[in-house]
């Protein structure tokens, strides 16, 4: 299993511009989330899903979008990029069982940068 | 909603010696506490968890420990390796699956 896979690695935007994170996981996990990590700040939930077709607002969702239409894939849209969003994005999925007792597993991150 | 505060911000031990990281929390009602280490560019993973229902827990040098009266919980870690080096963060339920601590950056010094 490759777990949780994100992609790009590291990515520079200029202010206005759009882009999607992707996000996809291979455990046949039911509950999927996104993090921003800024120094210091720790994570902030900014969406998350607990099925496809089914999507909630974390603490941090203004400035995003996500959907989910299969098991698999979480992608984050950003519509017209802010120097604010620059951060470390985070996916993560859980079992989705009991989802405030469980594990969650988390991808290698998303390095993005709003110039 | 729950809130989670996460001390000391920053901490570094010698090599050997032990490390203590402690989180309190506000909702009377949360009863699961995850600890996740995340290693420099890469993603948390979880390292321990403890449910209400008990008062401490252990893996090997970590362990974990929880005061439900005053409402919070600490990671200890012991015999500390250059490897434990790293950003600890806590969590417990919210309104949301889990509500995270601002993080713990520990240095072991060799």
């Amino acid at each position: 299993n490759a777990g949780v896979t994100q992609t790009p690695k590291f990515r520079i935007l200029k202010i206005g511009q759009s882009m999607t994170l992707q996000c996809t996981q291979d455990m046949n996990h039911n509950y999927m989330y996104w993090y921003r990590q800024d120094p210091g700040m720790g994570l902030k939930l900014i969406y998350y899903s607990v099925g496809a077709g089914i999507t909630d607002k974390g603490e941090v969702p203004n400035g995003y979008n996500v959907s989910r239409s299969t098991t698999e894939d979480f992608p984050l849209r950003l519509e017209l990029a802010a120097p604010s969003q620059t951060s470390v994005y985070f996916c993560a999925s859980s079992p989705g069982g009991t989802p405030k007792r469980e594990t969650q597993y988390f991808g290698p991150g998303t390095r993005l940068l709003v110039l | 909603g729950e809130n989670v505060e996460q001390h000391p911000s920053t901490l570094s031990v010698q090599e050997g010696d032990s490390a203590v990281i402690k989180c309190t929390y506000s909702d009377s009602a949360s009863n699961y506490f995850p600890w996740y280490k995340q290693e420099l560019g890469k993603g948390p993973q979880l390292i321990i968890d403890i449910r209400s229902n008990v008062g401490e827990k252990k893996d090997q040098r970590i362990a974990v420990t929880l005061n439900k009266t005053a409402k919070h919980f600490s990671l200890h870690i012991t015999e500390t390796q250059p490897e434990d080096s790293a950003v600890y963060f806590c969590a417990a339920p919210g309104n949301t699956p889990l509500v995270f601590g601002k993080g713990t950056r520990l240095s072991v010094i060799a």
